[in-house]
């Protein structure tokens, strides 16, 4: 059974940092490219940012370019997003998702989520 | 970046109903759709992928068509589990969007 289990997660000042991880379990993690996406309390789904199988290929929201890093582990199975210069509307839940295989090009696995609160 | 639009923002529906929801792209994306329904409290479930091929597990009552700039969800039959919120995402540059979203509420 394919799982995602996200961490990390709480409460931080404006300014500050937070490392969120995934832990991938069920499938072979090395062979999907991974993304994060976030949703803020009452609002709809953003994507964040996307991880290719082997890392060769990152991309980011231009909301969150140049303030969050997405890594992974393929040895640990395990997936992170560094986040780093806070704001307040940084506050959502997110979410680790796997990208489906080539012709799917959809999220089809997501884990239950980890929230981000951005305040002082 | 390409935008995403969906319409409506909500419905109301009784069980047994058609729904149709509709997405729109700013700019053609071939077949590189996806529909997700999403519950309160729970993380989204993909519906359909390829804006027509339905994802395993997920009941023929729901449908997808579309291409290029213009795709529509259709729920031929509503049931009572299909109340939720109903999100359209375009997977045909790698910067993923979402559309805003539509509830299908209980009329």
């Amino acid at each position: 059974e394919v799982q995602l289990v996200e961490s990390g997660g709480g409460l931080v000042k404006p300014g500050g940092s937070l490392r969120l991880s995934c832990a991938a379990s069920g499938f072979t993690f090395s062979s999907y490219s991974m993304n994060w996406v976030r949703q803020a309390p009452g609002k709809g789904l953003e994507w964040v940012s996307s991880i290719s199988s082997s890392s060769s290929y990152i991309y980011y929201a231009d909301s969150v370019k140049g303030r969050f890093t997405i890594s992974r582990d393929n040895a640990k199975n395990s997936l992170y997003l560094q986040m780093n210069s806070l704001r307040a509307e940084d506050t959502a839940v997110y979410y680790c998702a796997r990208e489906g295989p080539v012709m799917v090009r959809g999220f089809d696995y997501w884990g239950q989520g980890t929230l981000v609160t951005v305040s002082s | 970046d390409i935008q995403m639009t969906q319409s409506p923002s909500s419905v109301s529906a009784s069980v047994g109903d058609r729904v149709t929801i509709t997405c729109r792209a700013s700019q053609g994306i071939s077949s590189w759709l996806a529909w997700y329904q999403q519950k309160p409290g729970k993380a989204p479930k993909l519906l359909i992928y390829a804006a027509s091929s339905l994802q395993s597990g997920v009941p023929s009552r729901f449908s997808g068509s579309g291409s290029g700039t213009d795709f529509t969800l259709t729920i031929s039959s509503l049931q009572p589990e299909d109340f939720a919120t109903y999100y359209c995402q375009q997977a045909n540059s790698f910067l993923f969007t979402f559309g805003p979203g539509t509830k299908v509420d209980i009329k």
